[in-house]
């Protein structure tokens, strides 16, 4: 079982700009949830995704948007890029989103903006 | 706005101390308490997920306990080892299902 793999590693991109990360979850999960860590904090819920809908959203604009597809995996696309944006983008996977809420996390994605 | 804090944010132990951090979270809507231990360049790691007033897990010589209606969670670890290196978070799940997590503990475990 690979677990939650994210791609890709590491990004660099300038201000204005759009960017797409992706997630593919740990197999059988069906539910993936997307997460912003900056620098001193901690992870930052961004918005969660099950059958393909958005479930649940944080505090975070409307530049920040989702998908899921069919095989269950996600992408989080970000519009107008901000110097703040600069992040490390975890994505979590779980099976069942009414459980203890019990999430299995990929390695992020480092997101620099310029 | 829900807070979810740790203490203390950094922490430096030679091998064999024993050591422990504390998180504390809103008393109210609450669901679980989730502890990770996340190495440099990883995924973060399921330590524990926690539900009940009074509940002790234990893995090996990383222990946890959980008082609900103060609103903290203690996590202990016994002999620290050089590989217990990492940062620890916790997390609240309330009635939302997302994680709210504290900021982290980072342990270095020295020679």
């Amino acid at each position: 079982d690979a677990g939650v793999t994210q791609s890709p590693t590491h990004l660099i991109k300038t201000r204005g700009q759009q960017v797409t990360l992706r997630c593919s979850p740990k197999s059988g999960h069906d539910t993936v949830s997307w997460y912003q860590q900056a620098l001193g904090q901690g992870p930052q819920f961004i918005f969660q995704y099950y059958e393909e809908e958005e479930r649940q959203r944080g505090n975070f604009p409307d530049r920040f948007s989702g998908h899921q597809f069919p095989n269950y995996s996600s992408e989080l696309n970000v519009n107008a890029l901000l110097l703040g944006d600069s992040a490390l983008y975890l994505c979590a996977s779980s099976l069942d989103p009414t459980t203890y809420n019990e999430q299995f996390f990929g390695p992020g994605t480092r997101l620099t903006v310029l | 706005i829900l807070n979810v804090e740790q203490s203390p944010q950094s922490l430096h132990v030679q091998e064999g101390d024993s050591t422990n951090f504390t998180c504390s979270f809103p008393s109210s809507n609450f669901y679980a308490l989730h502890w990770y231990r996340w190495e440099t360049a990883k995924s973060p790691e399921a330590l524990f997920v926690m539900t009940l007033n009074g509940d002790e897990k234990k893995k090996g010589r990383i222990s946890a306990t959980l008082n609900t209606k103060e609103g903290y969670s203690y996590l202990y670890i016994k002999g620290s080892q050089p590989e217990d290196s990492a940062t620890y978070l916790c997390a609240f799940t309330g009635t939302a299902s997302k994680l709210t997590f504290g900021t982290g503990t980072r342990l270095q475990v020295t020679l």
